[in-house]
């Protein structure tokens, strides 16, 4: 079973509109951390937000948040006032104990077009 | 300016020639890991180092080496390049092992000829 689960490969937002990308992750371990990166088309790989499994209240960003329903084990990533330069693919990631290792796991990407 | 810097950022090579590409982080993180991405099979962790001279296999270790020396370096070894090596790969570091954020380099995109 996919420990990150991203159902939208594509997804399309108009200019200034807010957008919603999901994300479901399945994990044991009571103690894991819930991450979003962005990934535009130069390649790089930069962070965004995180959510830790114990924290209470939402991860929020600047214009990013995380709407975290650990019930739900979902960790969408909400992306409010688009931009054109949030045009890029965004991955989620979950960071668990595996071992020795706090093995970070990637979704497979959404990629989000922003349309002026 | 905290960073992580890897280099080269492109690298064209044949098939069997020796290569190192080489990650450097002025955070003083412990936890180091090195990644490929590759299209349909997303980031998968080749090494990582949770200290100096402590490495392990990740996910995809076969055909690489790494070593940690010094903290701040944690270079990936490809000592006989294939084609099947041909990737984008990423450096990622840490401050602990616990994790928190993992900071990313701008990635090496490698082809083997």
């Amino acid at each position: 079973a996919q420990k990150i689960t991203q159902t939208q490969p594509g997804m399309f937002v108009q200019e200034k509109e807010a957008v919603t990308l999901d994300c479901t992750y399945d994990t044991s371990d009571p103690s894991y951390g819930l991450f979003w990166y962005k990934q535009p088309s130069s390649g790089e790989m930069i962070f965004l937000i995180y959510q830790g499994s114990y924290d209470q209240q939402n991860a929020t960003e600047g214009r990013y948040s995380l709407n975290f329903q650990k019930a739900r084990k979902s960790a969408n990533l909400v992306i409010s006032a688009s931009q054109l330069g949030d045009s890029a693919m965004y991955f989620c990631a979950m960071r668990e104990y595996q071992g020795s290792n706090y093995k970070l796991t990637f979704g497979k990407g959404t990629l989000l077009t922003v349309n002026p | 300016e905290a960073q992580v810097t890897q280099n080269p950022r492109y690298l064209i090579t044949v098939t069997g020639k020796k290569l190192t590409v080489t990650c450097s982080q002025n955070m003083n993180h412990e936890y180091m890991s090195w990644y490929r991405q590759d299209p349909g099979l997303g980031l998968r962790q080749i090494y990582y180092s949770m200290n100096v001279e402590v490495t392990d296999k990740g996910d995809v270790p076969e055909g690489y080496k790494v070593s940690r020396k010094e903290k701040r370096n944690f270079p990936l070894i490809l000592e006989s390049p294939s084609p099947n090596q041909t990737s984008l790969y990423f450096c990622a570091s840490s401050l602990s092992i616990q994790g928190s954020i993992q900071y990313f380099g701008a990635g090496t995109r490698l082809s083997v000829l």
